[in-house]
């Protein structure tokens, strides 16, 4: 089955103590992203990357990191965690490098993970 | 600031009628436009798009329609289900920026019986 896959689903953790989330997608998607989506504020994107050691800031990556050392895996990084962090994480990907180009081509996304800061 | 504006954050309907959700941008350079649902515990998934160069799109149920000179986009639902209930995502992509999507807040749809 086609999917994208984050790990854990649930994550409570305290300030300071690094963590990751990981995802991966078996799509062979080119293009890789994180968001998170916090009440009101919708999905803001975090960090994305268009191929194997390609990534770059989306509108909010302070405090996180990302690698892409392989295809198929998108790591997000938070190395000293802080409350502000507390949010529903979501991964995506899409076949192309422009993920909109054309309506075959959307994001793809997991199904989330919800991670906690106190 | 947020570039994509989705001003009710929910929506009530009867089951059989009309659901027609709402969705506002300010970047005169957005050029393509995506609607995404959501049921809880999963991850958001596509449902309807629309090019600047077109003024509606039909899918099934579901038809969005693109008013740019007044930066407005409307998603209808008609007719509604249950199985309609879940939040609405309005997305919308800078042509100067491809890589990026900018997204509302999301609109809650509740389909009552």
């Amino acid at each position: 089955e086609a999917q994208v896959t984050q790990n854990p689903r649930y994550l409570i953790t305290v300030t300071g103590k690094k963590l990751t989330v990981t995802c991966s997608q078996n799509m062979n998607h080119e293009y890789m992203s994180w968001y998170r989506q916090d009440p009101g504020l919708g999905l803001r994107q975090i960090y994305y990357s268009m191929n194997v050691e390609v990534t770059d800031k989306g509108d909010v990556p302070e405090g996180y990191k990302v690698s892409r050392k392989e295809k198929r895996n998108f790591p997000l990084i938070l190395e000293s965690p802080s409350p502000n962090q507390t949010s529903l994480y979501f991964c995506a990907s899409s076949l192309y490098i422009n993920p909109t180009i054309n309506n075959n081509s959307p994001l793809h996304f997991g199904n989330g993970t919800r991670l906690t800061v106190t | 600031d947020q570039q994509v504006k989705q001003n009710s954050p929910s929506l009530s309907v009867q089951e059989g009628r009309i659901s027609i959700l709402n969705c506002d941008y300010t970047n005169s350079m957005f050029d393509y436009f995506l609607w995404y649902k959501k049921y809880p515990a999963e991850g958001p998934t596509f449902l309807i798009s629309i090019s600047s160069i077109k003024d509606k799109n039909e899918d099934g149920r579901f038809t969005v329609f693109l008013n740019k000179s007044a930066k407005h986009l409307s998603l209808h639902i008609v007719p509604s289900q249950p199985g309609d209930s879940a939040v609405y995502f309005c997305a919308a992509r800078d042509w100067g920026n491809d890589y990026k999507l900018s997204f509302g807040a999301g609109t809650t749809v509740t389909v009552r019986a």
